[in-house]
């Protein structure tokens, strides 16, 4: 049963161009989602996160949208550069604090230069 | 700082064998997460580990257990292991205090190959 979808397993964007990455949850018992990054060889380090309490959260280049209604939340980066590379996961939580996060499968994006 | 470091980096067993991993966490860390990341998917949450405890559990069998030393290092221990539990087990640390998901800081894992 997964809770936490990402339906895109690639993504390959122009670099200086946006990247959009999406997730889908099931669960309307989550209340806190984030994202992490993940290069090869790393354990996943943390990026934007955003309550759902909030519609939006932005960060630099990162920006997190969430549909609650939808379920469904967003990841845009913009302009996007070759050090984002990565495998993106997104997560949820409970609650605000709770650190058993339940993660998606993961989109592989490629920033082509 | 170091980070979050685990060992072994790799590690390969036949089934029916056990297996323990080690985690040490970040500095000022007293939490430690342990999760397993099989081929194509996202991490699913094993337990965690704080006060030398396991707060809070995952849909893991009981083969999985784990503990937690007064230095806060953790180790995972998996018995009669069966050719699923091939995986990349990260470890994850942060501090109590906080309380944030946030100041999670993950470990570059431990690759296990069951054959």
């Amino acid at each position: 049963d997964q809770q936490v979808k990402q339906n895109s397993p690639s993504l390959s964007v122009q670099e200086g161009r946006i990247s959009i990455l999406n997730c889908d949850y099931t669960n309307s018992m989550f209340d806190y989602f984030l994202w992490y990054k993940k290069y090869p060889a790393e354990g996943p380090t943390f990026l934007i996160s955003i309550s759902s309490i909030k519609d939006k959260n932005e960060d630099g280049r990162f920006t997190v949208f969430l549909n609650k209604s939808a379920k469904h939340l967003s990841l845009h980066i913009v302009p996007s550069q070759p050090g984002d590379s990565a495998v993106y996961f997104c997560a949820a939580a409970i609650d605000f604090g709770n650190e058993k996060l339940t993660f998606g499968t993961g989109t592989r994006l490629t920033i082509i230069p | 700082d170091a980070g979050v470091t685990q060992s072994p980096t790799h590690l390969i067993k036949t089934r029916g064998q056990q297996v323990t991993l080690r985690c040490s966490p970040k500095s000022g860390h007293d939490t430690v997460s342990w999760y397993q990341q099989a081929l194509g998917q996202g991490p699913q949450f094993i337990f965690q580990y704080y006060e030398e405890e396991e707060r809070q559990r995952g849909n893991f069998p009981d083969r999985f257990s784990g503990h937690q030393f007064p230095n806060y290092s953790s180790e995972l221990n998996v018995n009669a292991l069966l050719l699923g539990d091939s995986a990349l087990y990260l470890c994850a640390s942060s501090p109590s205090v906080t309380g944030l998901q946030e100041t999670q800081y993950f470990g570059p894992g431990t690759r296990l190959l069951v054959l």
